[in-house]
């Protein structure tokens, strides 16, 4: 079975500073992984996935992930916050094995920028 | 523009009632999906489907019950079987319902029953 766990709940940075959300999975096959994000009251978005190819992946709104097998992680990084970052933040893992397109979610990790 | 449409926004029930969630999306996508969002628990599976008129139960189907039988709607009826329905619900859809096919979602809808 897969699953994904991310570690922090709550993650506090100054704006201006790194930003790393942590996220480690499971998985007996090859794994594609998401990162997703959701302000408040709304829908999550999509910020970045990594299916094949390059392990490092950049995505939107300035944000990256790199995949690293031996450590089955899936880190997510911003080299500078912004106020505008503050949302909660999914790591996710699609359902490879039954190939139905289910993405099986971490708890998620908000993000909080101080000025 | 494109997109997953949930409503109502804010849906109120008395206990012991069914109620129904719309979720319509115009993106021609063949796979929708609901699921159900509560505080430090992330997102769970409710039910998906990957073709009209057939569709699957997910990790959280008690008290559920949906329907496929168009490919630009997938309603989701909670029921009174379930036992704590109060959540945020969120329907997604993806292109061809593969596993390298990432979710677009709706803005929700936030069920509370009293």
């Amino acid at each position: 079975a897969q699953s994904v766990t991310q570690l922090g709940s709550h993650v506090s940075v100054s704006e201006g500073a790194l930003v790393l959300l942590r996220c480690n999975y499971s998985s007996s096959v090859p794994p594609y992984l998401f990162w997703y994000v959701q302000y408040p009251n709304q829908g999550l978005q999509l910020l970045l996935k990594y299916t094949t190819g390059a392990t490092l992946v950049k995505g939107i709104n300035g944000f990256e992930a790199e995949f690293k097998k031996s450590e089955t992680s899936f880190h997510l990084t911003k080299p500078s916050a912004h106020m505008s970052d503050a949302a909660e933040y999914f790591c996710a893992v699609s359902d490879r094995s039954g190939n139905t397109g289910k993405l099986i979610f971490g708890q998620g990790t908000t993000l909080q920028v101080k000025p | 523009d494109g997109g997953i449409t949930q409503s109502p926004k804010y849906l109120f029930r008395k206990e012991g009632q069914n109620v129904t969630l719309s979720c319509e999306q115009n993106l021609n996508h063949d796979a929708m999906y609901w699921y159900r969002q509560d505080p430090g628990q992330g997102l769970r599976l409710i039910y998906y489907s990957q073709i009209v008129n057939d569709f699957q139960k997910g990790d959280i189907a008690e008290g559920y019950s949906v329907s496929r039988e168009k490919k630009e709607s997938f309603p989701l009826t909670v029921t009174s079987a379930q036992k704590n329905p109060t959540a945020f619900y969120l329907c997604a859809s993806s292109t061809t319902g593969g596993a390298s096919s990432p979710l677009h979602f709706g803005n929700g809808t936030r069920l509370t029953v009293t």
